[in-house]
C-alpha cells in the first residue's frame, strides 16, 4: 500500500515569515510529486509539481525533493493570511492516479 | 474557465435514499475520470476509476454495489450513492483522467453530501 505522510498541523506562522511544510512517501519508485492547496469546502488547486531532486521555485513557493530520503517539502516565503489553507502533498500512483497525504493545515496570522 | 463541472455542489438526503452526482468534462473528451472522497479533516481518497464504455475500477475497500459509477459518454461520469447512510456523508470530488504537462489534474468543484 503506497502511503503519503504529512503532519496534520496546524502550523501557525506570523505574516511575512517562511512556512515549511513536509511530506514523506513510501513508494521508492514514485517519480512525480505535487503540492495542492485546498481551502475549506473547495477542491484542491495545484501549487507546484516537482519531478527531479533538488529545488524548484515559483514565486513565493519553493518545492524541494529528495528521492533518496523519500521526502518532499514546500516552502512559502513572505507568508500571507490568504495562504491560510490545507496543503496536500500528492504522489503519482501510476495511470494519473494521485495518492494524497492527509494535509497540513497552515494558519498565517497578522 | 471551468474545465470540469460537478453537480450538485451540495445535497442533503434522508437515510436509505440514493443520490446521483454528475461530473462533466467541458472541454475535453475524457475516457477516464476519477472519483475521490474526502471526510472532514482527512485526505482525498481515490474511490474508483471511471472508464468510458466499460466497468469502473474500484479501489480496495470501496463497495461497487453501493457506489455505482456510469461513464456512458466521453463527457459525463456519474456516481450514485445507493441506500445512503450517515456514514456516507462526505465531500465527493471528481477529476479528469489526464494531466497537463505541469502535472495539474482538472478537479470538479466537489459535491458535499449530507445524509440525515
Amino acid at each position: 500500500q503506497k502511503e503519503v505522510e504529512q503532519n496534520s498541523g496546524p502550523l501557525s506562522v506570523p505574516e511575512g515569515a517562511i512556512a515549511s511544510l513536509n511530506c514523506t512517501y513510501s513508494d521508492r519508485g514514485s517519480q512525480s510529486f505535487f503540492w495542492y492547496r485546498q481551502y475549506s469546502g473547495k477542491s484542491p488547486e495545484l501549487i507546484m509539481s516537482i519531478y527531479s531532486n533538488g529545488d524548484k521555485e515559483d514565486g513565493r513557493f519553493t518545492a524541494q525533493l529528495n528521492k533518496a530520503s523519500q521526502y518532499v517539502s514546500l516552502l512559502i516565503r513572505d507568508s500571507q493570511p490568504s495562504d491560510s489553507a490545507t496543503y496536500l502533498c500528492a504522489v503519482d500512483g501510476g495511470y494519473n492516479k494521485l495518492i494524497f497525504g492527509a494535509g497540513t493545515r497552515l494558519a498565517v496570522h497578522p | 474557465g471551468a474545465v470540469v463541472s460537478q453537480h450538485p455542489s451540495w445535497v442533503i438526503c434522508k437515510s436509505g435514499t440514493s443520490v446521483k452526482i454528475e461530473c462533466r468534462s467541458l472541454d475535453f473528451q475524457a475516457t477516464t475520470m476519477f472519483w475521490y472522497r474526502q471526510f472532514p479533516k482527512q485526505s482525498l481518497m481515490l474511490m474508483a476509476t471511471s472508464n468510458e464504455g466499460s466497468k469502473a475500477t474500484y479501489e480496495q475497500g470501496v463497495e461497487k454495489d453501493k457506489f455505482l459509477i456510469n461513464h456512458a459518454s466521453l463527457t459525463l461520469s456519474t456516481l450514485t450513492v445507493t441506500s445512503a447512510h450517515p456514514e456516507d456523508s462526505s465531500f465527493y470530488i471528481c477529476s479528469l483522467g489526464g494531466r497537463t504537462n505541469t502535472g495539474e489534474l482538472f478537479f470538479g468543484e466537489g459535491s458535499r453530501l449530507t445524509v440525515l
